[in-house]
């Protein structure tokens, strides 16, 4: 149980095109989903909290209107690169947190989405 | 800011050896968590050890908090050739209700050569 999927695995754009990226929790329901963001032998770094129905929440840094967070339904949470640039290519991972024992218990994490802006 | 620290930053060892991997931290937390990731590859959750716990055990990983040194270790035990990923740790901090953020440390990267 608990398998969270991300969708597409991999993909190259053109510069300046905006790109989508889907996270969807296959067999239960997340209340929360996160974004994250890892460059090349580097760590995760959060870029936003989804809550579905309200409006997600940003980390420090992250332009809200370059990556556009949708949490439409219980199940899906989008992340849309708008006007992609090279300097956007990065590993981004999604996870889903299954809502138990008040959210602090375990994240499932997507395979992940490997973005090149050419 | 980052939170948790890992260290080493990379770890080689020979197939059937033990490798420990340590992470601290710098805030209070209500739960710290290890994960795993191969080359590439989304992330696999291994163990969560809470804050009011020493230490913790599955099947050939055990983690030990210190929450007095603000300090965690992961132990493979038997290592085998399948082991070699990327070990990250990750806190939960103790700031109330809705506070679930990971915080990621940087990773050790474990290679076991068989």
């Amino acid at each position: 149980g608990a398998v969270v999927s991300q969708h597409p695995s991999r993909v190259i754009c053109k510069s300046g095109t905006s790109v989508k990226i889907e996270c969807r929790s296959l067999d239960f329901q997340a209340t929360t989903m996160f974004w994250y963001r890892q460059f090349p032998k580097q760590s995760l770094m959060l870029m936003a909290t989804s809550n579905e129905g309200s409006k997600a929440t940003y980390e420090q840094g992250v332009e809200k209107d370059k990556f556009l967070i949708n949490h439409a339904s219980l199940t899906l949470s989008t992340l849309t690169v708008t006007s992609a640039h090279p300097e956007d290519s990065s590993f981004y991972i999604c996870s889903a947190d299954t809502g138990t024992s008040g959210g602090t218990d375990t994240q499932y994490f997507g395979p992940g989405t490997r973005l090149t802006v050419l | 800011s980052q939170q948790g620290e890992e260290d080493p930053q990379a770890l080689s060892i020979q197939e059937g050896e033990n490798a420990t991997m340590n992470c601290s931290y710098k805030t209070s937390i209500n739960n710290l968590q290890w994960y795993r990731q191969n080359s590439g590859r989304g992330l696999v959750h291994l163990i969560l050890i809470r804050s009011n716990e020493r230490e913790k055990h599955s099947g050939r990983l055990r983690v030990t908090l210190d929450t007095s040194k603000k300090s965690s270790s992961l132990l493979i035990t038997a290592s085998r050739a399948a082991d070699t990923a990327s070990y990250f740790c990750a806190t939960v901090p103790y700031s109330g209700a809705g506070s679930y953020q990971l915080t990621f440390g940087k990773g050790t990267k474990l290679s076991v050569i068989p």
